[in-house]
């Protein structure tokens, strides 16, 4: 299994540009998850799945907007990138349950929007 | 507010010494997870914790549901331990969803 994978590794943008964060699982999870990382700050959840064709927003949504078509693919949308949307980007899968269930993260991507 | 706390934000230990390192909430949980982040910046899943205490390899996570506390211990540690330390809970009140500590940055030295 390739577990969570995450494309592209590095990305800079323009402002006002938009791009799409892409986000694959291969282990049948139906939660799916998106994160951004800043210094000194805890991970904060953009957006989450709890299955195809669901979606909910999470703490900081404003400027992305994801879909969910599939039980693998959860892509993150940004629609007209900002500097403030610089960061390092993680999406997350677990089975349904968070109570009980290990998180599995891809390896990031960092995001520079000048 | 941030409702989870983790001391210290940094830690520098000598290679053997024993670690602590602390995790605070505000409200009552159903769960708690200690997650690992290397310098290459991935994340592995180290313990989920709903009560008690877990132990994997040196690495020892306890939980007290009461005191709304929790903390990952390191036995014996070693440079390969330096990493990021980062523990999240889960409350159903917040919804589906997972609230992160700041991260407890810790570095052994050898």
């Amino acid at each position: 299994n390739a577990g969570v994978t995450q494309t592209p590794k590095f990305q800079v943008l323009k402002t006002g540009q938009s791009m799409t964060l892409q986000c694959a699982q291969d282990m049948n999870h139906e939660y799916m998850s998106w994160y951004r990382q800043d210094p000194g700050m805890g991970l904060r959840l953009i957006h989450y799945s709890v299955g195809a064709g669901i979606t909910d927003q999470g703490e900081v949504p404003n400027g992305y907007n994801v879909s969910r078509s599939t039980t693998e693919d959860f892509p993150l949308r940004l629609l007209s990138a900002a500097p403030s949307q610089t960061s390092v980007y993680f999406c997350a899968s677990s089975r349904p349950g968070l109570v009980n269930s290990e998180q599995f993260f891809g390896p990031g991507t960092r995001l520079t929007v000048l | 507010k941030n409702e989870v706390e983790q001391s210290p934000q940094n830690l520098t230990a000598q290679e053997g010494e024993f670690i602590t390192i602390n995790c605070s909430y505000s409200v009552g949980i159903s769960a708690l997870h200690w997650l690992q982040q290397h310098p290459g910046g991935g994340i592995v899943s180290l313990f989920m914790l709903s009560s008690g205490k877990k132990k994997h390899g040196r690495l020892i996570a306890t939980i007290n549901i009461q005191e709304k506390h929790s903390s990952l211990h390191i036995t014996a540690s070693h440079p390969r331990d330096s990493a990021v330390y980062i523990c999240a809970v889960f409350w159903a009140e917040y919804g589906n969803k997972l609230v992160f500590g700041a991260g407890t940055i810790l570095r052994v030295k050898s």
